[in-house]
């Protein structure tokens, strides 16, 4: 079945550190790929997507691009944030109507220090 | 906008009594919701996919005499773990996705930590 895997935590950081959270994947066709972002206290919010090969997702300075070849979609900021600290959950979805079962991979905490 | 909330945030129960969970659609109307379970250190588990007005949907292994799930309008969505046990203990975690156009994205809501004693 379809899986996701990335990388363990927990990953410390110095506020302006470049991060790079990995996600590899394994699934039949064509998922849409995600992150999600858990801040302390709250749900799950969606932070960016890629529904096709070679598509970057970016948001809040934030990116990722979908890697077919590799099966990857590894999240990269160049300058992170106290505020950037949270738990990541990479997923994937498989495409088309109805289809709405979202696989998450086992999420990575992220503490950045001042 | 899109947000789900959930009620209670934490609960504390003892063996062989239920317990229910609300998950509400707090600004859209939710054609379906989901309910995940999350151990520590996991991944988010999905165990069950309803849609208002029609029986759930439970994913292979979930009990669903055990995990009743009702979904009587488009804004709520409850759970309901039966006859608990310590090994129920968990956080769980609901979605909605609704809306027009048809997005399929989902809004999580903060979860719920059900501690069985």
């Amino acid at each position: 079945g379809d899986s996701v895997t990335q990388m363990e935590g927990p990953v410390t950081l110095s506020e302006e550190a470049f991060l790079t959270i990995n996600c590899t994947y394994t699934a039949t066709g064509y998922p849409s790929l995600f992150w999600y972002v858990q801040y302390p206290g709250e749900g799950l919010q969606l932070l960016l997507k890629a529904t096709k090969a070679d598509d970057k997702g970016s948001n809040k300075g934030f990116e990722a691009t979908y890697r077919k070849e590799t099966t990857s979609f590894h999240l990269e900021k160049g300058s992170v944030q106290v505020s950037d600290s949270a738990v990541y959950f990479c997923a994937l979805r498989q495409q088309g109507e109805g289809s709405e079962k979202l696989v998450f991979g086992k999420g990575t905490k992220l503490t950045v220090n001042p | 906008g899109a947000v789900v909330s959930q009620h209670p945030s934490r609960v504390i129960c003892k063996s062989g009594t239920s317990v229910k969970i609300e998950c509400r659609s707090l600004d859209f109307q939710a054609t379906t919701m989901f309910w995940y379970r999350q151990f520590p250190k996991q991944s988010l588990m999905l165990m069950a996919t309803s849609n208002e007005g029609s029986k759930a949907t439970y994913e292979q292994g979930v009990e669903k005499d055990k995990f009743l799930i009702n979904h009587a309008s488009l804004t709520l969505s409850t759970l309901t773990v039966t006859s608990a046990h310590p090994e129920d203990s968990s956080f769980y975690i609901c979605s909605a996705r609704g809306g027009e156009g048809g997005t399929y994205e989902q809004y999580f809501g903060p979860g719920t930590r059900l501690t069985v004693t």
